[in-house]
């Protein structure tokens, strides 16, 4: 089975920290991405990564950054957090050349 | 553009069938999918269906696809409490491999 982790379920930061976000996934897939979900509005694509250090906007790109230093691990970082960006956050992983998706189980994060 | 429309919210009784709608706009999708989001979980793929088929039965699960009024359905037969969740449609236009979601379906399985 697809196994994609999220470093933490919950989070609460406050106003202006830096926040990173960890996915792993061990099943070798090239791509993977990171969306954030909001009531009414489903999940919205924040970046998604083809390869090791390759990186791609998504549709709501703002205030966030990504990194990809190993082909298992993707990075959310959030240089600056603020109180919009409280939200739901989930990484997804993928096989290159395959459409089907699998999810982490979310990291649920709360800025005050 | 991009664009899935899904009903918020669906409530039914324990035993009835479960009928969620979904239309999309983008008629290059290979595949569609459905996925199932439980409380404080991630999204789980349910079912999917290639754009050339018309219907796909999976246990208590079917898929219905409509190419030409873009819509998608899936009924879930004999609905059980474990059943409530929300629900996902989503698309991949052309060879992007970018997933477009709606907004999602809660559904309420009363006992």
């Amino acid at each position: 089975d697809v196994k994609v982790t999220q470093s933490s379920r919950y989070l609460v930061k406050r106003t202006g920290e830096k926040v990173f976000l960890e996915c792993v996934q061990d099943m070798d897939h090239e791509n993977m991405f990171w969306y954030r979900q909001d009531p009414g509005l489903g999940l919205r694509l924040i970046y998604f990564s083809y390869d090791v250090k390759m990186k791609e906007k998504g549709d709501i790109p703002e205030g966030y950054s990504v990194s990809r230093e190993k082909k298992e691990r993707f990075s959310l970082i959030l240089e600056s957090a603020s109180t919009n960006q409280t939200s739901m956050y989930l990484c997804a992983s993928r096989s290159q050349g395959f459409e089907t998706q699998y999810f982490g189980p979310g990291t649920r994060l709360l800025v005050l | 553009g991009e664009d899935v429309e899904q009903s918020l919210f669906l409530s039914v009784r324990e035993g009835d069938s479960s009928v969620i709608n979904c239309t999309y706009t983008d008629s290059s999708s290979t595949y569609l999918y459905w996925y199932k989001q439980e409380p404080g979980a991630g999204l789980q793929l349910l079912t999917y269906i290639f754009s050339n088929m018309d219907m796909k039965q999976d246990q208590r699960l079917t898929v219905l696809l409509n190419k030409k009024d873009k819509h998608l359905s899936l009924r879930i037969a004999d609905t059980q409490t474990g059943d409530s969740a929300i629900y996902f449609c989503a698309e991949v236009p052309g060879n992007t491999g970018k997933l477009i979601f709606g907004q999602g379906t809660t559904l309420q399985v009363k006992p």
